[in-house]
């Protein structure tokens, strides 16, 4: 079936790095954009980063450009987040998230498919 | 402070209808762009309830439904179940913010 599986969540420390995976199977990953998408404990979801589905386009919240990279390897059907220069603030449990629909523009674009999410801390 | 506006709470008793509306402006919701509702369970990732103002996906009961007009949106649910009780979002697309896709603040439906 369709499905996301993050890993690489932590407790880290603050101005240290950490790189989330996200391992894709049940459709062709390589045809989806694909979003990251964070919770801190007890709010609500707090868009993070997009990329298109052959890496050519990508888009930041304000709160992580300059700090968090998205990638994609899309022969290994898996979706990364590279996260430097950690802040209290970016403690949440993080989910990758599909796109719905592998044409329609990503702006108009719902997300189908998450992951059960993995928890980022950071803390001294 | 979100870019789309939720009511932090509802509530209804079992086989009431309850709706959850998300207020957006003329750079997100206003602007054109889709509205998508999302159920969220305690301990649970977030699930496609409603995409693209209106349409359930495969598997999405008929008791909720979704409508929008101008800059605003509406979640309706029908027939209250127990099961229904959880946290629901509204997100679309913010023109004016760079690259950005929001989200509202979330709504906890309590079924009494």
């Amino acid at each position: 079936q369709v499905q996301l599986v993050e890993s690489g969540g932590g407790v880290v420390q603050p101005g240290g790095s950490l790189r989330l995976s996200c391992a894709a199977s049940g459709f062709s990953f390589r045809n989806y954009g694909m979003h990251w998408v964070r919770q801190a404990p007890g709010k609500g979801l707090d868009w993070v980063t997009f990329i298109h589905y052959d890496g050519s386009k990508i888009y930041y919240s304000d709160s992580v450009r300059g700090r968090f990279t998205i990638s994609r390897d899309n022969s290994k059907n898996t979706l990364y987040l590279q996260m430097s220069s950690l802040r209290a603030e970016d403690t949440a449990v993080y989910f990758c998230a599909k796109t719905l629909s592998s044409t329609s523009s990503p702006s108009y674009n719902s997300f189908d498919i998450w992951g059960q999410g993995t928890m980022v801390t950071v803390s001294s | 402070q979100s870019v789309l506006t939720q009511s932090p709470s509802v509530s209804g008793a079992p086989g009431q209808r309850v709706t959850i509306s998300c207020t957006g402006s003329l750079s997100n919701i206003g602007a054109g762009y889709d509205v998508h509702w999302y159920q969220q369970l305690p301990g649970s990732a977030p699930k496609l309830l409603i995409s693209d103002n209106n349409n359930r996906p495969s598997g999405v009961s008929d008791r909720f439904s979704g409508s929008k007009s101008g800059s605003s949106a509406s979640l309706a649910i029908t027939g209250l179940q127990p099961e229904d009780e959880a946290v629901y979002y509204c997100q679309s697309y913010d023109v004016y913010l760079s690259g950005a896709w929001v989200f509202g603040g979330g709504t906890k439906l309590t079924v009494l």
